[in-house]
């Protein structure tokens, strides 16, 4: 069975631009959810997805927004990109979802640069 | 808000030695589960172990294992015989039951000689 996959594999954009990121969990799980991990630190979980509902939500800007399609797969969105924006961002999936603990596991990331 | 501490930045041993990489965190709360995840340099988050607080058993996963000790707050993990793929950034995680999110400490290098 395939693993999480997300596209692109990198993405080089400029300041002010907007940019979608994409993820498809693991068969069968129906919660996604999605970190950022800027060089150096751990990640930092910006959302979680679950049956299409937003059911977590960390402290990031209203420029970043997601959801999440009947197949399970999921969108981040990042708008008027800043400098700092450019990260690894990771999706994970799970069985579950809220309400009940299961492990995530992880695709293989994007790599954003913003210039 | 729960937090997750890893003190070593970074470490390095020789191929088939014994390794202990440290975690603390900090909760007010009574269960949650623990997770340590081995990052290589491919960037890919791979899960290594995982601990449920309710458990006092130690969970092992072949050549990994865990130092659970609920009441300091440590969650330490330890390799055993040691391999050159073993290189990698580690990151200790913890979740809160019906939580929607990771909480990741800020990693440990592990570095591997032959």
């Amino acid at each position: 069975d395939a693993g999480v996959t997300q596209s692109p594999t990198h993405l080089i954009k400029t300041r002010g631009q907007h940019v979608t990121l994409r993820c498809s969990p693991i068969s069968g799980h129906k919660s996604v959810s999605w970190y950022q991990q800027v060089l150096g630190q751990g990640p930092q979980f910006i959302f979680q997805y679950y049956e299409k509902e937003e059911r977590g939500r960390g402290n990031f800007p209203d420029r970043f927004s997601a959801r999440q399609f009947p197949n399970y797969s999921s969108e981040l969105n990042v708008n008027a990109l800043l400098l700092g924006d450019s990260a690894l961002y990771l999706c994970a999936s799970n069985l579950l979802g809220a309400g009940r603990e299961d492990t995530q596991y992880f695709g293989p990331g994007t790599r954003l640069t913003v210039l | 808000a729960q937090t997750v501490t890893q003190s070593q930045p970074e470490m390095s041993v020789q191929e088939a030695e014994t390794v202990t990489l440290s975690c603390t965190y900090d909760t007010s709360e009574n269960n949650y589960y623990l997770f340590w995840y081995k990052q290589p340099p491919s960037r890919q988050m791979i899960l290594v172990i995982r601990q449920e607080a309710y458990k006092q058993q130690n969970a092992t996963e072949n050549r990994f294992s865990v130092n659970f000790q609920k009441a300091a707050k440590s969650f330490s993990l330890k390799i055993s015989d040691s391999q050159l793929g073993d290189t990698a950034m580690y990151f200790c995680a913890f979740t809160l039951e019906g939580a929607q999110k990771l909480v990741f400490g800020q990693g440990t290098r592990l570095t591997i000689n032959p």
